[in-house]
């Protein structure tokens, strides 16, 4: 079985503060780690993933992510965050095997005020 | 755009009645996926086709639930018999044939309301 846990609901933000959004995750084996934005009325859009190899992820509008092994962790940040990145945030978790779902945390929602 | 499509973007519907959703992946994707989420939780599997093959469905999928992709291109999943417990997102995804490293790239949604 594999999940994920995003403890957080809901973070806040001031504009151009650091922004970081908490992700921990169950699998059996090693993880593939991916993030995902969703704003109001548009479908869920690829942000980063985590594969292998160097443990910071960078990605799309400038975020990043973290792969923490001994944590199970996956945190997303973004050193200086913007009123446009007021969203839906989820993190996902496929095990390193042919399993091609995603199981996704229940999300966090992001609002960043100006 | 030539990103995923999915018709149509909303459906209410009679309970008991039947609706079939449609979904047009990015045209080079083998890989097909169909996701449910309700309010307030994330996206949940549902199945999934390689080309026109339906390798694998998840539990949620219930006998009133099918989905068919029958020339390895476009997608159709069809609910029976709708209940009030059926309102929610549907999501459609898709991607390249590759390992499961390979990110899914999902449509807007078509979200359903049975009253």
């Amino acid at each position: 079985a594999q999940s994920v846990a995003q403890p957080e609901d809901q973070v806040n933000v001031a504009e151009g503060n650091p922004l970081t959004v908490k992700c921990t995750y169950s699998v059996s084996g090693n993880p593939y780690l991916f993030w995902y934005v969703q704003y109001p009325n548009r479908g869920l859009q690829f942000l980063l993933k985590y594969i292998t190899g160097d443990n910071l992820v960078k990605g799309s509008y400038g975020f990043e992510a973290e792969f923490n092994k001994s944590q199970t962790s996956f945190h997303l940040k973004k050193p200086s965050a913007l009123v446009s990145d007021s969203a839906l945030y989820f993190c996902a978790v496929r095990r390193v095997t042919n399993d091609y779902k995603l199981s996704f945390g229940a999300g966090t929602t992001v609002t960043v005020r100006a | 755009d030539t990103g995923v499509s999915q018709n149509p973007r909303h459906k209410i519907t009679k309970r008991g009645q039947n609706v079939t959703f449609r979904c047009d992946p990015i045209s080079e994707h083998n890989r097909l996926y169909w996701y449910r989420q309700t309010l307030g939780q994330g996206p949940e599997f549902l199945t999934y086709f390689q080309n026109e093959a339906q390798l694998e469905k998840s539990r949620l999928l219930s006998d009133r639930f099918s989905a068919e992709r029958p020339k390895g291109s476009f997608s159709t999943l069809e609910i029976q018999r709708t209940e009030q417990g059926d309102s929610a997102m549907y999501l459609c995804a898709s991607s390249l044939t590759g390992g499961a490293g390979t990110e899914a790239f999902f449509g807007q949604g078509t979200r359903l309301t049975v009253v």
